[in-house]
């Protein structure tokens, strides 16, 4: 079955620090990868994808992901991170020609002063 | 402005009370779908619709029903709710095409009593 996994559920971080979120999924076809980022009390919204091309991908805020094929991941970084970023980000895949969006479990991000 | 907007955005109910979120998007958007988010579970997909009158059964669509009768609405009917379907909901629309983002809405906190 296909999943993504999200291999931290909490990652605690000071303020300019450097971070990574870290997302593995399972497929052996052709993914379409997302970062979607959610701040308290609202919906989703998209932070970066990766549909082919340069595996280097540059989103909003500062955020990029780099896709690996061969690890089978897609895994987010920032340099040097902000209070404001503390959210919860989700992974997420989807597949060439296919209806639906696999989430991982989220990863709760805090930025501590 | 561009929006997904779901009703009512809170809502305490009790079992086996019928009840409807509604959902409507205006950005013209084929495909919508519904997602329910549970701690540690991320976003698990109920029903998604690729146009009107269109429907299929996500991952978790035991007790809840669809419809789309008009592109822009796609409400989310509890017939008999129970406390197992507790949990925060989320409405979301993209264009055609898996490699297309999705936009959410605010979503819905739903507690069944």
């Amino acid at each position: 079955a296909q999943s993504v996994t999200q291999l931290d559920s909490q990652v605690p971080v000071f303020e300019e620090a450097p971070v990574e979120l870290r997302c593995n999924y399972s497929s052996s076809v052709s993914v379409y990868l997302f970062w979607y980022v959610q701040y308290p009390n609202q919906g989703l919204q998209l932070l970066l994808k990766y549909l082919s091309g340069s595996t280097l991908v540059k989103g909003i805020n500062g955020f990029e992901a780099e896709f690996n094929k061969s690890q089978t991941s897609f895994h987010l970084r920032k340099p040097s991170v902000h209070i404001s970023d503390t959210a919860e980000y989700f992974c997420a895949v989807s597949y060439t020609g296919g209806f639906k969006t696999i989430f991982g479990a989220g990863t709760r991000l805090f930025v501590k002063a | 402005e561009a929006q997904v907007t779901q009703n009512p955005r809170y809502l305490i109910t009790v079992t086996g009370k019928k009840l409807t979120v509604t959902c409507s998007q205006n950005m013209n958007h084929e495909y919508m779908s519904w997602y329910r988010q549970d701690p540690g579970l991320g976003l698990r997909q109920i029903y998604y619709s690729m146009n009107v009158e269109v429907t299929d059964k996500g991952d978790v669509p035991e007790g809840y029903k669809v419809s789309r009768k008009e592109k822009r609405n796609f409400p989310l009917i509890l017939e008999s709710p129970s406390p197992n379907q507790t949990s925060l909901y989320f409405c979301a629309s993209r264009r055609e095409g898996s490699y297309n983002e999705q936009f959410f809405g605010p979503g819905t906190r739903l507690t069944v009593l």
